[in-house]
C-alpha cells in the first residue's frame, strides 16, 4: 500500500520557521494536505492542494510541493503551534488514500 | 453551522458488537461524502472509508476492507461505523469527517466530528 514519510519530529524557537516534509512517490502527480492536531483534539485542515490556505488559517502556514516532497512551512512559529501535523494524500490511482506518519513539532 | 456529533465513548468485551454514530447538521446531509478516521492509542491518524449519503456509494482503505461497515440514515442525516465482532486492536479514538472541497470519494475532510472513544477489553 502507498506510504507518505514525515520526520517524527521537528523543534524550532519562538518566531522561528518550522518546515515539516512529506515524501511519496506519487507526490509529483497528486496533491498534498495537511493538518494540524492539538493535544485532545480533532484534526484541522491547515493547507489543501499543496499550497492554499483554508479561510481561517494563518498566513504563517504555508505549504508547496517539488517532485516527491511536499513541504509545510510555518513562518514565525508560534507556542500555540505545538501540534502533531499530518499530511494527507493519495496513490496515482486515487484509490489509496492515506496520512503519512505525523510530526510532532515542539516550540519552545 | 456545519456540525458533526458523534456518538458517547463505548467499553466493548471482545467479540462483542457495536455500531458508533455522527448526527451531521448545518447542512443537506446528501451533499457531501462523510467518512471516518481512526485513531490509535499514541498513533497517527488512519483513513477508514467514506460514503456518499446520496447513494451509499462507499470505499475503504485496504486495511480496513471487509473489517468494518460504513452507512448512512438520510431520514436523520446520520453516518455509522459498525463492527461485528470487536478486538482489543479495535481500541482507538474514531472521528466522523466531511470533505466540502470535492465532489468526489477524494477523502480530503474539512469538517470533523469531536470523536468516539472505543475501548475493547475483556
Amino acid at each position: 500500500s502507498y506510504e507518505l514519510t514525515q520526520p517524527p519530529s521537528v523543534s524550532v524557537s519562538p518566531g522561528q520557521t518550522a518546515r515539516i516534509t512529506c515524501s511519496g512517490h506519487d507526490l509529483s502527480e497528486k496533491y498534498a494536505f495537511w493538518y494540524q492536531q492539538k493535544s485532545g483534539q480533532a484534526p484541522v485542515l491547515v493547507i489543501y492542494e499543496d499550497s492554499k490556505r483554508p479561510s481561517g488559517i494563518p498566513a504563517r502556514f504555508s505549504g508547496s510541493s517539488s517532485g516527491s516532497v511536499a513541504t509545510l512551512t510555518i513562518g514565525g512559529a508560534q507556542v500555540e503551534d505545538e501540534a502533531d501535523y499530518y499530511c494527507y494524500s493519495t496513490d496515482s490511482s486515487g484509490d489509496d488514500r492515506v496520512f503519512g506518519g505525523g510530526t510532532k513539532l515542539t516550540v519552545l | 453551522e456545519m456540525q458533526l456529533v458523534q456518538s458517547g465513548t463505548e467499553v466493548k468485551k471482545p467479540g462483542e458488537s457495536l455500531k458508533i454514530s455522527c448526527k451531521a447538521s448545518g447542512y443537506t446531509f446528501t451533499n457531501y461524502w462523510i467518512g471516518w478516521v481512526r485513531q490509535m492509542p499514541g498513533k497517527g491518524l488512519e483513513w477508514m472509508g467514506i460514503v456518499y449519503p446520496g447513494d451509499s456509494d462507499t470505499r475503504f482503505g485496504p486495511s480496513f476492507q471487509g473489517h468494518v461497515t460504513i452507512s448512512v440514515d438520510k431520514s436523520t442525516s446520520t453516518a455509522y461505523l459498525q463492527w461485528s465482532s470487536l478486538k482489543a486492536s479495535d481500541t482507538a479514538m474514531y472521528y466522523c469527517a466531511i470533505q466540502t472541497f470535492y465532489y468526489d470519494s477524494s477523502g480530503v475532510f474539512d469538517i470533523w466530528g469531536q470523536g468516539t472513544l472505543v475501548t475493547v477489553s475483556s
